[in-house]
C-alpha cells in the first residue's frame, strides 16, 4: 500500500497573488496528476506528468504551472490566483498501464 | 459532446432500498474507476472495472464494453453510504474523464 499527502490543505490567497500547491507519493508510481474541482462539478485535469521532470498540459492548464523534480513529488503553482479558481485541488498517482488511479486527500484554496 | 455521462444526478433512498448508478460513454475504454466521494472528502477508489462484474461487500459493479457502459449497484443501502459516486474512464493513456456524479441521500 501506500499513500498521498497534500499540503496545505488550505490554502487562503489574495487576487494575483501566487500560489503552490504540493503533492507527495510513496506508491512509487510513476505518473501524477492534478486536477480541479469546482463546487458540485466533476473533476477537469490541470497537469501530469509521466516520470520525473516530464510536464503535459491537460485540459485546464491556463493559468497554473507545474514542477516533477523527483519522483515521488508534484507540485502545482497558480501563477495569478483569481476568486473564480476558488475550487478543491486533488493530486492521484497511478502506476503503468492504465493501472488505477489513487488521489491525496486535497487542498481547498479561497481567494480573497 | 460530453464524453461520459452519469444517471441520476441526484437520488434519495429510505434506507434498505437498492440502487443502480449509471456510466454511459461515447469513446474508446482502458479503464473505469468508480469513486465515492463525502462533502469536502477525497475521492475513495471503490471499483477499477475495466470490463466484467466485480463485488465488494454490497456493492457491485459492472462494465460492458461493447454497449459503452457502466454500472454500480449498491444493495440494501445505509445512511453512511450518502454521499457522491463518480464514474471516470480512461481512452487515452491513463488520463481518467469523469462524469458529473450522482448525488445519494439515504434517509432513515
Amino acid at each position: 500500500g501506500g499513500i498521498i499527502t497534500q499540503t496545505p490543505k488550505f490554502l487562503i490567497g489574495q487576487e494575483g497573488q501566487k500560489l503552490t500547491l504540493k503533492c507527495q507519493q510513496n506508491f512509487n508510481h510513476d505518473t501524477m496528476y492534478w486536477y480541479r474541482q469546482d463546487s458540485g462539478k466533476g473533476l477537469r485535469l490541470i497537469y501530469y506528468s509521466i516520470t520525473e521532470n516530464d510536464l503535459q498540459k491537460g485540459d485546464l492548464s491556463e493559468g497554473y504551472d507545474a514542477s516533477r523534480e523527483k519522483k515521488s513529488s508534484f507540485s502545482l503553482t497558480v501563477t495569478s490566483a483569481q476568486k473564480n479558481e476558488m475550487a478543491v485541488f486533488l493530486c492521484a498517482s497511478n502506476g503503468p498501464n492504465y493501472a488505477e488511479q489513487f488521489f491525496g486527500p486535497g487542498t481547498r484554496l479561497t481567494v480573497l | 459532446g460530453q464524453q461520459v455521462q452519469q444517471s441520476p444526478a441526484s437520488l434519495v433512498l429510505q434506507e434498505g432500498e437498492n440502487a443502480e448508478l449509471q456510466c454511459n460513454f461515447s469513446t474508446s475504454l482502458n479503464s473505469m474507476q468508480w469513486f465515492y466521494q463525502r462533502p469536502g472528502g477525497s475521492l475513495v477508489s471503490l471499483f477499477y472495472n475495466p470490463s466484467g462484474t466485480k463485488q465488494s461487500g454490497r456493492l457491485t459493479s459492472t462494465t460492458v464494453i461493447k454497449e459503452r457502459r457502466s454500472s454500480l449497484h449498491i444493495s440494501s443501502s445505509q445512511t453512511t453510504d450518502s454521499g457522491t459516486y463518480l464514474c471516470a474512464l480512461a481512452s487515452s493513456f491513463s488520463k481518467l474523464v469523469f462524469g458529473q456524479g450522482t448525488s445519494l441521500s439515504v434517509v432513515p
